[in-house]
């Protein structure tokens, strides 16, 4: 069975801080995802990876970076996080065939 | 215009019935389509992918690819009120390590008992 892991369901964070949300898969897969969604605009992508220490921006880059140092592993770094950031983040890996194996989700608050 | 159009419903129906969620989309280049489920403050469980047109079934569950119009269904037979959750259609081109899929926004599904 697939399985993608998120390090934490739930996280409270405060505005300036630095914010690390970690991913692993157990599939061998190259290509993972970060996704942010948000009531009325669906999931948008954040940054994705298809390779150790490859990575590509999504569609709302600004204020995050990733970090791709092992093949399982999927990092996403909020450098200063703002109120603005919260919101439910999803992290997906890539199957054979195109589609995407998500993790439970991380919802971040940030007050 | 965005890419994939998804009604977001909310949807009710009763428990029994032949429920039919949609999907249209505008870039023909697409020829992998998907359908996750999402329960609430969960992530999207894949459902069922199907390569460019015609029918898939698995159990209750019906995915239908409509190319020449771009219009892609999901239906589900003697609907439960375990499937009540947000179902969300997703779809890419083929070919390219780097295709992300273009997800829909959703539709929120309730099966009443």
């Amino acid at each position: 069975d697939v399985k993608v892991t998120q390090s934490s369901r739930y996280l409270v964070k405060r505005t300036g801080e630095k914010v690390f949300l970690e991913c692993v898969q157990d599939m061998d897969h190259e290509n993972m995802f970060w996704y942010r969604q948000d009531p009325g605009l669906g999931l948008r992508l954040i940054y994705f990876s298809y390779d150790v220490k490859m990575k590509e921006k999504g569609d709302i880059p600004e204020g995050y970076s990733v970090s791709r140092e092992k093949k399982e592993r999927f990092s996403l770094i909020l450098e200063s996080a703002s109120t603005n950031q919260t919101s439910m983040y999803l992290c997906a890996s890539r199957g054979q065939i195109y589609e995407q194996y998500f993790g439970p989700g991380t919802r971040l608050t940030v007050t | 215009q965005k890419e994939v159009e998804q009604d977001p419903g909310p949807l009710s129906v009763p428990e029994g019935a032949i429920v039919s969620l949609n999907c249209t989309y505008s870039n023909s280049a697409f020829q992998y389509f998907m359908w996750y489920r999402q329960y609430s403050r969960k992530g999207p469980e894949l459902l069922m992918y199907t390569y460019s047109s015609g029918n898939k079934e698995d159990g209750r569950f019906t995915a239908q690819v409509d190319k020449s119009s771009k219009y892609i269904s999901l239906f589900i037979r003697d609907s439960q009120p375990s499937d009540s959750a947000t179902y969300l259609c997703a779809m890419g081109p083929y070919g390219g390590a780097t295709n992300k899929l273009i997800f829909g926004t959703g539709t929120l599904l309730a099966v009443q008992p």
